[in-house]
């Protein structure tokens, strides 16, 4: 089956450092992957697609300069979250589909990344 | 993309038939219903989607009415492995960018 992964799981950093956190299709290739942030007990909410090759395109609300996604190649997409702030703090989730899947619309979501600011 | 109501809630008993509802009554011609799940602090699970008919795989069937205006996800045998938040979601898929929006979903609690 389709595997998205995601490194790290969990990280801890401090104010104002910047954090990188990967999504790697494992056995499939993607155009176009997309991250989503979600606040504890709350749902998932899209922030960005990336799409391989090209500039990622955002969400409104979303800042660009502060959440940097590169897509440099059709299996792996990082989401840098720069000079993070406490208010950072959540449960990333990256999620991919397969350039390959024709008619089949899902996607596949990775386990997840939980970044705490201290 | 048309919004989806679904209850916050339900419990249901383990091995018996789980029948999650779904409303969205504004969905498109061109509008795909999908369902996701996510177990606590994972990432969300495909489950299945369908257009028109009716669908069915290993894990589950949708039943979606005739004028589309609402769905039902059934799980056939409820597991305790089946505890999670269930996501109803409708998009045009290729057309709208492939763009999944979440909305609250239902929380399912299996009981044993």
């Amino acid at each position: 089956g389709a595997v998205v992964s995601q490194h790290p799981s969990r990280v801890i950093c401090k104010s104002g450092t910047s954090v990188k956190i990967e999504c790697r299709s494992l056995d499939f290739q993607a155009t176009t992957m997309f991250w989503y942030r979600q606040f504890p007990k709350q749902s998932l909410m899209l922030m960005a697609t990336s799409n391989e090759g090209s500039k990622a395109t955002y969400e409104q609300g979303v800042e660009k300069d502060k959440f940097l996604i590169n897509h440099a190649s059709l299996t792996l997409s990082t989401l840098t979250v720069t000079s993070a702030h406490p208010e950072d703090s959540s449960f990333y989730i990256c999620s991919a589909r397969n350039r390959l899947a024709g008619r089949k619309e899902e996607q596949f979501f990775g386990p997840g990344t939980r970044l705490t600011v201290l | 993309d048309a919004k989806t109501t679904q209850p916050p809630s339900m419990d249901c008993a383990e091995g018996r038939a789980a029948n999650l509802p779904c409303n969205h009554s504004t969905i498109s011609g061109n509008e795909y219903v999908y369902w996701y799940r996510q177990i606590h602090s994972q990432g969300p699970q495909y489950i299945i989607h369908g257009l028109k008919n009716n669908e069915t795989n290993e894990m589950a069937s949708l039943i979606i009415t005739e004028d589309r205006k609402s769905s039902t996800l059934i799980l056939p045998h409820a597991t305790l492995r089946d505890t999670a938040v269930y996501y109803c979601i409708v998009s045009p898929g290729k057309a709208a960018g492939n763009k999944l929006t979440f909305g609250g979903g239902t929380r399912v609690l299996v009981k044993p």
